[in-house]
């Protein structure tokens, strides 16, 4: 069963950084795109942001572009996410997500079956 | 960008109830639209996808409906178990995905 875990969540300032981490195992990771998405207090779903299989291109929401970066080490089947000058809008539950397949050349839209069980982040003076 | 329209926001329904949620999105997404059922604490799980594709697994009692636009999720026979709050999500528009604002659902 595909696996994704989550970590890196935790307290910080408003103008600070944090680096979450997405662990994942049991299927070639080297292979998909990787997605994260959030969930604030009391709103819904959002999605965050998107990085393909190659690490060569990367998708933002744009009230993270600039602040955000998505990047991955296939070597050890890993996604992160640098969240710098966070604010308190930033505060969510953090969600990795399996992406779209691609092999051989060819990618196969996918829809988001595998997520992680999240990772909290709290942006607060 | 491709809005999500999801309504009612919440419901209460008792056991047994058939209950139904509806999503709406700005452009034509064919049927590249999805539900999920997202518990606290837990993962979203992927339950309909292609708009009316059961997922492997889930009870037959969810069921989907729609294209284009205009979406229609169901639950009949609704179980204490299904207490959850539910998105319909679109992803024609890869991976600019949205997703609808949510139906918190409860049991009466």
């Amino acid at each position: 069963e595909v696996q994704l875990v989550e970590s890196g969540g935790g307290l910080v300032q408003p103008g600070g950084s944090l680096r979450l981490s997405c662990a994942a195992s049991k299927f070639t990771f080297s292979h998909y795109w990787m997605t994260w998405a959030r969930q604030a207090p009391g709103k819904g779903l959002e999605w965050v942001a998107t990085i393909k299989q190659d690490g060569n291109d990367k998708f933002y929401v744009d009230s993270v572009k600039g602040r955000f970066t998505i990047s991955r080490d296939n070597g050890n089947n890993s996604l992160y996410l640098q969240m710098n000058s966070l604010r308190v809008e930033d505060t969510a539950v953090y969600y990795c997500a399996r992406d779209v397949f691609c092999f051989g050349g060819s990618c196969y839209s996918e829809v988001l079956r595998y997520w992680g069980q999240g990772t909290r982040v709290t942006v607060s003076s | 960008d491709i809005q999500m329209t999801q309504s009612p926001s919440s419901l209460s329904a008792s056991v047994g109830d058939t209950v139904t949620i509806t999503c709406q999105a700005s452009h034509d997404i064919l049927n590249f639209l999805n539900w999920y059922q997202h518990k606290p604490g837990k993962a979203p799980k992927l339950l309909i996808f292609g708009a009316s594709t059961l997922e492997t697994g889930v009870p037959s009692r969810f069921s989907g409906s729609g294209s284009g636009t205009h979406f229609t999720f169901t639950i009949s026979s609704l179980q204490p178990e299904d207490v959850a709050t539910y998105y319909c999500q679109q992803h024609e528009d890869v991976p600019f995905y949205t997703f609808g604002q949510g139906t918190k659902l409860e049991i009466k």
